[in-house]
C-alpha cells in the first residue's frame, strides 16, 4: 500500500481485543475532528467524526475521544476484527473546509 | 452514487512528459480537493476548489503542477514536466458545503522514470 516502508507507529493488537489509536493536533481553533481509515490500494474512508463542542461520540464498534485542553484524539475500536488492519489517520478541520491530516497509525490485527 | 470517481488508477510515465489526473466528485458535492499522498510527507494538500473556483493552491508544490475545474463534475491536476520526484499516489476528494466529512477517491498512482 501507500504506506509501506514508512515507520509509522504501530499497533498489533490481538482479534477480538480493543484497541486505541492515539493523535495529537496542532491548531487548539480547530472545531471539528475526522478519523479515517485506509486499507492498501485504497483511498482514505471516513470513520467517525466529532465537533469540537463534544468530547466523546460513538459508532458501531468505534468511539472517538476529545480532549481540548491537551489537543488530544483518540480512536477506540471494541472487538477488533481482521478487516481492522489498516492506517488510521486523525484529521482537523481549519480554516474553510480544509482538512489537515496527522501522519497515521498502522494497525495490524493478529488472527 | 458510484463514489469519487479518479483515473487512470496508475500511471508510468518517463520523466518530462506531460501527466494528467482526472477526477470526477460525487454529483451534489460543491468542494473538491486534490491531495497527495508520499511515504515521507503523508498526505499532503495541494489545491481546493468550492463552487468551481480555485480558493487555495498554496499546496501546489511548483509551477509545473496546474489544476483546473471547468465544470461541476470534473476536474484535472496536470504536472508539466513531470520529474521523479512527483512520483506519489494522487488523491481527489469532494464534499458538500456546510457537511465536513470528505470522500475521497481511489487515488492515482503516478509513477516517473
Amino acid at each position: 500500500g501507500e504506506n509501506v516502508g514508512l515507520h509509522l507507529p504501530t499497533l498489533s493488537v490481538q482479534e477480538g481485543d480493543n484497541s486505541i489509536i492515539n493523535c495529537a493536533y496542532s491548531n487548539s481553533a480547530s472545531d471539528y475532528f475526522i478519523w479515517y481509515k485506509q486499507e492498501s490500494g485504497k483511498g482514505p474512508q471516513f470513520i467517525i467524526d466529532i465537533r469540537s463542542n463534544m468530547d466523546k461520540r460513538q459508532g458501531q464498534r468505534v468511539t472517538v475521544l476529545l480532549n481540548k485542553t491537551v489537543k488530544h484524539l483518540s480512536l477506540q475500536i471494541a472487538a477488533t476484527q481482521p478487516g481492522d488492519s489498516a492506517v488510521y489517520f486523525c484529521a482537523e478541520r481549519y480554516g474553510n473546509n480544509r482538512l489537515a491530516f496527522g501522519k497515521g497509525n498502522q494497525v495490524v490485527v493478529i488472527p | 452514487d458510484a463514489g469519487v470517481i479518479q483515473s487512470p488508477r496508475h500511471e508510468v510515465t518517463e520523466m518530462g512528459q506531460e501527466v494528467t489526473l482526472r477526477c470526477k466528485p460525487i454529483s451534489g458535492h460543491n468542494s473538491l480537493f486534490w491531495y497527495r499522498q508520499t511515504m515521507m510527507r503523508g498526505l499532503e494538500l495541494l489545491i481546493y476548489f468550492n463552487n468551481n473556483v480555485p480558493i487555495d493552491d498554496s499546496g501546489m508544490p511548483e509551477d509545473r503542477f496546474s489544476a483546473k475545474m471547468p465544470n461541476a463534475s470534473f476536474s484535472t491536476l496536470k504536472i508539466q514536466p513531470s520529474e521523479p520526484r512527483d512520483s506519489a499516489v494522487y488523491f481527489c476528494a469532494s464534499s458538500q458545503q456546510g457537511n465536513y466529512g470528505y470522500t475521497f477517491g481511489s487515488g492515482t498512482r503516478l509513477t516517473v522514470v
